[in-house]
């Protein structure tokens, strides 16, 4: 089974702090992807990784960045976490070309 | 921009019932299809993909692709309450032209009452 894990279902945090969300997938996929999903907007791509150290920019990618330093590790940065970033974030995985799969997904408050 | 529409609902179903979720697509070379089941704080899961024209049919679920009419739909038949969740359509454009990414409609939520 393939598994995409993500370092923490609920996170707290302030104004101002910089946010580090985790994903780690087991399957030797080539792409990832996170998504923040808020009601009624649906899921929105913030960013997405075709190959290690590359990257490309979704459709919300402001206030945001991303790491690849490993294939199988993806990571989402919110430089100075704001109130407007509260929301449930998803990260994916995928052989190119393919069918994504879903980590459980991080709920972050932003105080 | 890609867009994929769906019916938000909510789509309400009796148990037994044949429940009929649609999603319409911009992109005329699309080439895969996905539909993925959400059940509320929980992420999508995977539960039909279909590639060609026609009918592809796993247990009690049903992917209908239409290329033509830029149209793709997934039947449930006889509905259980369990089946109530939001459903997301997904598109994968042409090879080559956006690296893989999908893209989501904003789901249908559907409910089947006992």
């Amino acid at each position: 089974d393939v598994k995409v894990t993500q370092s923490s279902r609920y996170l707290v945090k302030r104004t101002g702090e910089k946010v580090f969300l985790e994903c780690v997938q087991d399957m030797d996929h080539e792409n990832m992807f996170w998504y923040r999903q808020d009601p009624g907007l649906g899921l929105r791509l913030i960013y997405f990784s075709y190959d290690v150290k590359m990257k490309e920019k979704g459709d919300i990618p402001e206030g945001y960045s991303v790491s690849r330093e490993k294939k199988e590790r993806f990571s989402l940065i919110l430089e100075s976490a704001s109130t407007n970033q509260t929301s449930m974030y998803l990260c994916a995985s995928s052989f190119i070309y393919n069918e994504q799969f879903f980590g459980p997904g991080t709920r972050l408050t932003v105080l | 921009q890609k867009e994929v529409e769906q019916n938000s609902g909510p789509l309400s179903v009796p148990e037994g019932a044949i429940a009929s979720l649609n999603c319409t697509y911009s992109d005329r070379v699309s080439q895969s299809f996905f539909w993925y089941r959400q059940y509320s704080g929980k992420s999508p899961e995977l539960i039909m993909s279909i590639y060609s024209n026609g009918d592809k049919e796993d247990g009690r679920f049903t992917a209908q692709l239409n290329k033509a009419s830029q149209y793709v739909s997934l039947l449930i038949r006889d509905s259980q309450p369990s089946d109530s969740a939001t459903y997301l359509c997904a598109v994968l454009p042409m090879r080559g032209s956006t690296l893989g990414r999908l893209y989501f409609g904003r789901g249908t939520q559907l409910t089947v009452w006992p």
